[in-house]
């Protein structure tokens, strides 16, 4: 498995304003994640960050409303952008050991709600 | 698209019973599964998963049972103890894509 830790674990923001959530890995990991889990449902991958390009980001979800960085192989961010209530979610980082198997390690995850 | 379906969104069951729970999916390019379990407050926790080309995966109380034809998997934890009460979430991947695709999580309680 993979020791890995979230900032913020929790926020409260204002509508309209943006937030950053950090993510750190203890070991150079290839593959990172980022998830939503919004209340009462299921987590929604996000966007796939590799190091070096640019994320890649799933049917319904933009990078200008979420920017994501991967500087190097054990640290990404996801910005949530010009926030809504309706962003009021779990966000949540994983990582693939990119070994023989697709298993994704999560993170604690970022408690996030929006006046 | 609900790709990977969890019907039930609760189960209780009695402390040293057998707890089964379900997971249906639609995409029959899908080949390797798991299954999460989340405590509140906390990200998922991997338990245990399965190849398509397996049909049963065993890893002490916890045991995953693929049926490829019917497109169901299923996770039975024997004997459930009161430490996994949780929400359980199955999910899929294809070969390959290196994204993980969830159901909607079912919510054990065991009970004393």
């Amino acid at each position: 498995s993979a020791v890995i830790s979230q900032k913020p674990s929790r926020d409260i923001c204002q509508r309209g304003t943006s937030l950053t959530i950090q993510c750190q890995v203890d070991s150079q990991v290839t593959m990172m994640f980022w998830y939503r889990q919004q209340p009462g449902q299921s987590l929604t991958l996000i966007a796939t960050a590799n190091q070096g390009s640019e994320a890649t980001y799933e049917s319904g979800f933009v990078i200008d409303k979420f920017p994501i960085s991967r500087p190097n192989l054990t640290f990404s961010t996801l910005t949530v952008s010009n926030m809504s209530p309706e962003d009021s979610s779990i966000y949540l980082c994983s990582v693939d050991r990119g070994r023989l198997t697709d298993t994704q390690y999560f993170g604690p995850g970022t408690r996030l709600t929006v006046l | 698209d609900q790709q990977v379906k969890q019907n039930s969104p609760s189960l209780s069951v009695q402390e040293g019973r057998i707890s089964i729970l379900n997971c249906d999916y639609t995409n029959s390019m899908f080949d390797y599964f798991l299954w999460y379990k989340k405590y509140p407050a906390e990200g998922p926790t991997f338990l245990i998963s399965i190849s398509s080309i397996k049909d049963k995966n065993e890893d002490g109380r916890f045991t995953v049972f693929l049926n490829k034809s019917a497109k169901h998997l299923s996770l039975h934890i024997v004997p459930s103890q009161p430490g996994d009460s949780a929400v359980y979430f199955c999910a899929a991947s294809l070969e390959g894509a290196q994204k993980l695709v969830f159901g909607q999580g079912t919510r054990l309680t065991i009970n004393p």
